[in-house]
């Protein structure tokens, strides 16, 4: 069936760096991408979300990035810092018309002082 | 706080007894959605509510699962006849209608079959 999946299970950044999160998806039909953050014993958080037809969305030190031909959706986090860490979920809509959204399996973030 | 309420935030029961969640959207928010999340996965979607009107259902939500959301605000999502496979978190979130991308979640039901 159609999924969205993560290459790396958890990355470790020290604070102040950069962090980038990677994801892969298969359903080619989805015509939203978006972020979430789940930190321990919470819900998750919406962060950002970027439409098919676009290739890079920037927000408050997020930026997504969708490359459509290799099916990848990135998010990079500038000036990583500790509150930053954090479960982080690729999803997607699954197409036009449908409101639930696919997650994958999450990257855990942790940052180094 | 306005955000999404869920009751109770844990539940132990046993095999083969009815357990039944509520959730309290935020007030102005039309679109309300279920989800399960078992530990090291992303949330997997079971059902959404618009307004009063399930509209899309999960192949997940099986037969001794219901949701209702009687009068468009609060919701509530039943089991029936527990398995242990049921032990999960269960989610709720809700969205404005035409912005079901950015879905408020709460903090969660954490169910525990014995």
């Amino acid at each position: 069936g159609e999924s969205v999946g993560l290459h790396l299970p958890t990355l470790s950044v020290q604070e102040g760096d950069n962090s980038i999160i990677n994801c892969a998806y298969s359903n080619s039909a989805s015509d939203y991408f978006i972020w979430y953050k789940q930190e321990s014993g919470k819900g998750p958080q919406f962060i950002i979300d970027i439409r098919s037809n676009m290739d890079k969305r920037q927000g408050q030190r997020v930026t997504v990035l969708l490359n459509k031909t290799v099916k990848h959706l990135s998010l990079q986090i500038a000036a990583t810092q500790p509150g930053d860490s954090a479960v982080y979920f690729c999803a997607e809509n699954g197409g036009t018309g449908r409101r639930a959204l696919t997650f994958g399996s999450g990257t855990r973030l942790q940052v180094q002082p | 706080d306005t955000g999404v309420s869920q009751d109770p935030r844990h539940k132990i029961t046993k095999r083969g007894q009815n357990v039944t969640f509520r959730c309290d959207p935020i007030s102005e928010h039309n679109r309300l959605y279920w989800y399960r999340q078992t530990l090291g996965q992303g949330p997997e979607f079971l059902t959404y509510f618009q307004n009063e009107a399930q509209l899309e259902k999960s192949r997940l939500l099986s037969d001794r699962f219901s949701a209702e959301r009687p009068k468009g605000s609060f919701s509530t999502l039943e089991i029936q006849r527990t398995e242990q496979g049921d032990s999960a978190m269960y989610l709720c979130a809700s969205s404005l209608e035409g912005r079901y991308n950015e879905q408020f979640f709460g903090p969660g039901t954490r169910l525990t079959v014995l």
